[in-house]
């Protein structure tokens, strides 16, 4: 399986600023994703990040709040802009394991707390 | 009705029993099952894909699959402390090596083995 590093891993952020995720895949990667864990909820699916072209955003995320850029095929980010405390939760890169589609490897998880 | 249910729990079991976990989806169109393991504090971790109704079994993990009745369920033998976690299941239209990668996850079961 792909390795997928994320920083930062945690930080604490004030309501109305952005703060930009790092996602770092070990190998090239065709798909990478960007999910979201809210404080006891599943993991639901912000947006594909495509490289090359603009992310494919999940009914209920717009790319003015959640920019993301995919600059090559090992490498993305999701900045989450003008926070407020509804946006504190993990945030989650994964990607697609090459033994397989639809199977998933995630990063650590990057947890925002939003003040 | 949500597309991915899970009972929340907490299912408690004595170390050595069987687990036993259950899911159920909505879209009858879903093709490919899975089953996460998600550690207090920690990313998603695949333990079991399935995609052919019946049984598939690996180590002390079965899943089974029923696409008449839109149910996959994760039997654990020989419950073991460390497996101690929350239990995702996951569901997507694609299948194995399909174009639709997305996820849709359950809120997961809270699994506690008791020594």
């Amino acid at each position: 399986s792909a390795v997928i590093s994320q920083k930062p891993s945690r930080d604490i952020c004030q309501r109305g600023t952005s703060l930009t995720i790092q996602c770092q895949v070990d190998s090239q990667v065709t798909m990478m994703f960007w999910y979201r864990q809210q404080p006891g909820q599943s993991l639901t699916l912000i947006a594909t990040a495509n490289q090359g072209s603009e992310a494919t955003y999940e009914s209920g995320f717009v790319i003015d709040k959640f920019p993301i850029s995919r600059p090559n095929l090992t490498f993305s980010t999701l900045t989450v802009s003008n926070m407020s405390p509804e946006d504190s939760s993990i945030y989650l890169c994964s990607t697609s394991d090459r033994g397989g589609a639809n199977v998933l490897t995630f990063g650590a998880g990057s947890r925002l707390t939003v003040l | 009705q949500k597309e991915v249910e899970q009972n929340s729990g907490p299912l408690s079991v004595p170390e050595g029993a069987i687990a036993s976990l259950n899911c159920t989806y909505s879209d009858r169109v879903s093709q490919s099952f899975f089953w996460y393991r998600q550690y207090s504090g920690k990313s998603p971790e695949l333990i079991m894909s399935i995609y052919s109704n019946g049984d598939k079994e690996d180590g002390r993990f079965t899943a089974q699959l029923n696409k008449a009745s839109q149910y996959v369920s994760l039997l654990i033998r020989d419950s073991q402390p460390s497996d101690s976690a929350t239990y995702l299941c996951a569901v997507t239209k694609g299948g194995r090596g399909g174009s639709n990668y997305k996820l849709t996850f359950g809120k997961g079961t809270l699994l506690t083995v008791n020594p």
